[in-house]
């Protein structure tokens, strides 16, 4: 059974990144399936908010991000360690919320609170 | 980017109840629309993906329907476990957008 733990820090300063990893059990990413190009994905929740669509990487198509967040997102995998990342770049308090990783849309995390405050 | 609105915003239901619950594109994403269910503290869970089709594991009381810019979420016998907040998502095109939520209690 495929499952993903989110980990990093949960307080961030203002202007400073935002490093978050994704621990994968149960999925080999090394694994080339035919046919199967799973998309390593990070939403984030805003308090009393909708989830909202960070962006995702894959394998055959590259990355995608949402425009919104204005190239401040960064995306990598490392499949030798079966763990993903999201990076970003000059937080403010706007990026407060709870973030999750995901394998596709089926597969979350449990989400791990990150407050941007000084 | 595409908009998606829901309706109600919330309702009360109970139990053994028919649900349905209105979600609606700002343009056409032809059947690339899914349902997740969220209760309080906990992830997103998805049941529904391709407007109707049930994702493995998911009660059969749920179902989905629509196509283009209007589709619906069903809950057939509204069980215990299933008061929650319902969103939809739009999986046509990037960003893909969710819409605000449906409370249902």
């Amino acid at each position: 059974q495929v499952q993903l733990q989110e980990s990093g820090p949960r307080l961030v300063k203002p202007s400073q990144t935002l490093s978050l990893t994704c621990s994968v059990s149960g999925y080999s990413m090394n694994s080339r399936v035919s046919g199967h190009d799973p998309h390593w994905t990070w939403f984030r929740q805003a308090p009393g908010k909708g989830p909202e669509w960070i962006g995702f990487l894959s394998s055959s198509g590259g990355p995608s991000y949402n425009p919104s967040l204005q190239s401040r997102a960064t995306i990598s995998v490392t499949p030798s360690e079966n763990q993903f990342s999201l990076e970003m770049t000059s937080v403010t308090v706007a990026d407060t919320a709870v973030y999750y990783c995901a394998k596709g849309n089926a597969y979350w995390g449990p989400g791990i609170l990150v407050t941007v405050s000084s | 980017d595409i908009q998606m609105t829901q309706s109600p915003f919330s309702l009360s239901a109970s139990v053994g109840d028919r649900v349905t619950i209105f979600c609606r594109s700002s343009q056409t994403i032809s059947r690339s629309l899914n349902w997740f269910q969220q209760k309080p503290g906990k992830a997103p869970k998805l049941l529904i993906f391709a407007a109707s089709n049930l994702e493995s594991g998911v009660p059969s009381r749920f179902s989905g329907s629509g196509s283009g810019t209007d589709f619906t979420l069903t809950v057939n016998s509204l069980q215990p476990e299933d008061f929650a907040t319902y969103f939809c998502q739009q999986a046509f095109t990037s960003p893909f957008t969710f819409g605000p939520g449906t409370r249902v209690d």
